[in-house]
């Protein structure tokens, strides 16, 4: 079956530093999203992404983050200058169709910021 | 803005017993979808279940059931025959039909499982 995946599953940086992490979503599928989940507290919608741009974006993803499809198949999230506060977990997802579609999860990316 | 509410933190059900989890939710729309995820210890978030608004029927999936109220913006989710591996957090979360994707998550419900 196919699924969505993240690299890395752990990333560890200092803050002030730039993090890129990598999703590869499901083949067929033409939306994409990310998420973050802080430990202990509920899932946060950052942005949605479509035909090469951001379709919707939450107020948490401001200047600091940015995404981008690069080829075919990845879909990135980049934070410019890293915070002690974006020590979160990233969860990709994809869907094929936007209208009520179900969308996929990757199994994360967990962030931790020191 | 919409918000979704899950007022149990906790719950815990028997082996082979039933068990429901709440979520209510805030809207002004009619056009909108439910669905409520799984997120076992990996944390990797999977879909239970998904209803959309305009159906009257309830979505059901094996042993895993909705009870959505409309009216009174309830969506819960009932476990039949719970087993050890539905021990989860679960998530209720909203999608409005006019939205770019965006699902709004509820705060949770962790449930563990007694054998």
């Amino acid at each position: 079956e196919p699924e969505v995946t993240q690299t890395p599953s752990h990333q560890v940086t200092q803050m002030g530093q730039e993090v890129i992490l990598r999703c590869v979503p499901i083949s067929n599928h033409l939306y994409f999203y990310w998420y973050r989940q802080i430990l202990g507290q509920k899932v946060e919608f950052l942005v949605s992404f479509y035909n090469n741009e951001i379709s919707e974006k939450s107020e948490i993803f401001d200047d600091q983050f940015s995404v981008e499809r690069p080829d075919g198949s990845n879909f990135t999230l980049k934070i410019r200058s890293t915070k002690l506060e974006d020590s979160a977990m990233y969860f990709c997802a994809s869907s094929e169709a936007l209208a009520g579609d179900t969308q996929y999860f990757g199994p994360g990316t967990r962030l931790t910021v020191l | 803005a919409q918000t979704v509410t899950q007022s149990q933190p906790e719950m815990s059900v028997q082996e082979a017993e039933t068990v429901t989890l709440s979520c209510t939710y805030d809207t002004s729309e009619s056009d909108y979808y439910l669905f409520w995820y799984k997120q076992p210890p990996s944390r990797q978030m999977i879909l239970v279940i998904r209803q959309e608004a305009y159906k009257q029927q309830n979505a059901t999936e094996n042993r895993f059931s909705v009870n959505f109220q409309k009216a009174a913006k309830s969506f819960s989710l009932k476990i039949s025959d719970s087993q050890l591996g539905d021990a989860a957090m679960y998530f209720c979360a909203y999608r409005s039909g006019t939205s770019y994707g965006k699902l709004t998550f509820g705060q949770g419900t962790i449930l563990t499982v007694h054998p």
